[in-house]
């Protein structure tokens, strides 16, 4: 089973863009990438998912390169309200799910 | 409507007490996940009801007894807890397609005395 780390921590400012990068050496050939986001007690919130190359939808972008042994989220223009946990999961089609340990951004004005 | 409702959002026991977590969602997805989240960690997998029926259990101890009653419920039943199972107790659902767009409800805070 593939293993993600990622960063314990990250600071950012307003309208930075940011970049979370996990690394999953053991990726299998089935395995896709999901990030969520998770505020203070509440339930993650899906951001993007994807298998190889780029995603982007309206809220951020998932860059894969060709070996797929890490991702990398990125936000643009962060606000202060991106302050939160954000995870990276590896996962197949038979449930065998791997979450990152999450990475805290604190966005400052 | 996208949203996975969870009830109740907060819930005190003792650990000779039975009680039950709940989960809902309409938005016709076919599986659907318990977790359990202890603070500053990520979610822990405990069960995924894949169509009704029980795909995965990660070695849960037998106090935590799942049951999906038909695809738009998910219950989560308690028995004789431990005070280290206290924790957030999180309903997901997936559409089923391999897809891991994972919808999560708010959570059940859930305490043991």
């Amino acid at each position: 089973l593939a293993k993600t780390t990622q960063p314990i921590s990250m600071d950012s400012y307003e309208g930075q863009e940011v970049n979370i990068t996990c690394s999953h050496n053991n990726i299998a050939t089935n395995d896709y990438i999901t990030w969520y986001q998770q505020f203070p007690s509440q339930g993650p919130r899906f951001i993007i998912q994807g298998y190889k190359t780029k995603v982007t939808n309206e809220v951020a972008s998932l860059f894969i390169p060709a070996d797929r042994k890490s991702s990398t989220l990125s936000l643009p223009r962060v606000s202060l309200s991106d302050t939160a946990v954000y995870y990276c999961l590896v996962g197949d089609s038979n449930y065998q799910l791997i979450w990152g340990a999450g990475t805290k951004l604190i966005i400052k004005p | 409507d996208t949203e996975v409702t969870q009830t109740p959002k907060h819930l005190v026991m003792g650990m000779t007490n039975k009680k039950s977590l709940k989960c809902e969602q309409h938005m016709g997805h076919r599986a659907m996940y318990w977790y359990k989240q202890k603070a500053k960690k990520p979610p822990e997998l405990m069960f995924v009801y894949s169509y009704e029926k029980l795909s995965i259990n990660e070695s849960v101890p037998s106090r935590f007894s799942p049951e999906c009653p038909n695809s738009s419920l998910l219950n989560l039943h308690l028995h004789a807890l431990q005070p280290e199972d206290s924790a957030l107790y999180l309903c997901a659902s997936t559409s089923g397609t391999g897809s891991y767009e994972q919808y999560f409800g708010p959570g059940t805070r859930l305490t043991v005395t």
